[in-house]
């Protein structure tokens, strides 16, 4: 059975930096593409991050690049989220999904995690 | 950068009914590449549809897509309990920004 397990959120400081891991079981991890996807209490879905299967490319929105690094260890079978530079827009539950098709960037997501709540708030 | 627009915003019904949910983008969207999930209260979000009109595992056959270019729909033939949620429309495939549309809360008449 797949699983997606994230853990880190925490309430944080605007300013502040945090770092969000995602734990999978259930499949060859070093051979999907992961990402992170964020929504803020009682909104929309809001997709952050993206990193292939051997970590060499990766893809950031607008919103956070330059702020968050997203990274994996293939042997830990885990995905990151490093975040930088917090702001309270970026108070959101994170979610870690799973791409649809091995050794493909673009494709859809077909497991999701629970999420784990950050908090950006003095 | 195409935008995704999801309606009607909420959509009131009873058990039993067909529900219609409509997702329009801004340009054409390339190979048919948009996806449907659903997502209740506390969970996570669960593919229903990709590649337009493809059922993914699991999913009832009361959940059907359909729809090409611009204007795509999904359609719950008769709604059971466990249908009222959010769903939401993704693009994908042709660019790593992965658009969701703003939902369509499907609620209890």
């Amino acid at each position: 059975e797949v699983q997606l397990v994230e853990s880190g959120g925490v309430v944080v400081q605007p300013g502040g930096s945090l770092r969000l891991s995602c734990a999978v079981s259930g499949l060859t991890f070093d051979e999907y593409t992961f990402h992170w996807v964020r929504q803020v209490p009682g909104k929309g879905l809001e997709w952050v991050s993206l990193i292939s299967w051997e970590g060499g490319t990766t893809f950031y929105s607008d919103s956070v690049k330059g702020r968050f690094t997203i990274s994996r260890d293939n042997r830990k079978n885990s995905l990151y989220l490093q975040m930088n530079s917090l702001r309270s827009e970026d108070t959101a539950l994170y979610f870690c999904a799973k791409s649809s098709r091995p050794l493909r960037l673009l494709y859809y997501f077909d497991y999701w995690g629970h999420g784990t709540l950050v908090t950006v708030s003095s | 950068e195409i935008v995704l627009t999801q309606s009607p915003g909420t959509l009131s019904l009873s058990p039993g009914e067909r529900a219609t949910l409509s997702c329009r983008a801004s340009q054409s969207v390339s190979s048919n590449y948009l996806a449907w999930y659903q997502q209740k209260p506390g969970q996570a979000p669960r593919l229903l549809i990709y590649g337009a009109s493809s059922r993914a595992t699991g999913i009832p056959d009361r959940f059907s897509g359909s729809g090409s270019g611009t204007d795509f729909t999904l359609t719950i033939s008769r709604l059971e309990p466990e249908d009222f949620a959010v769903y939401y429309c993704q693009l994908y495939g042709s660019s790593p920004s992965f658009t969701f549309g703003p939902g369509t809360k499907v609620d209890i008449k």
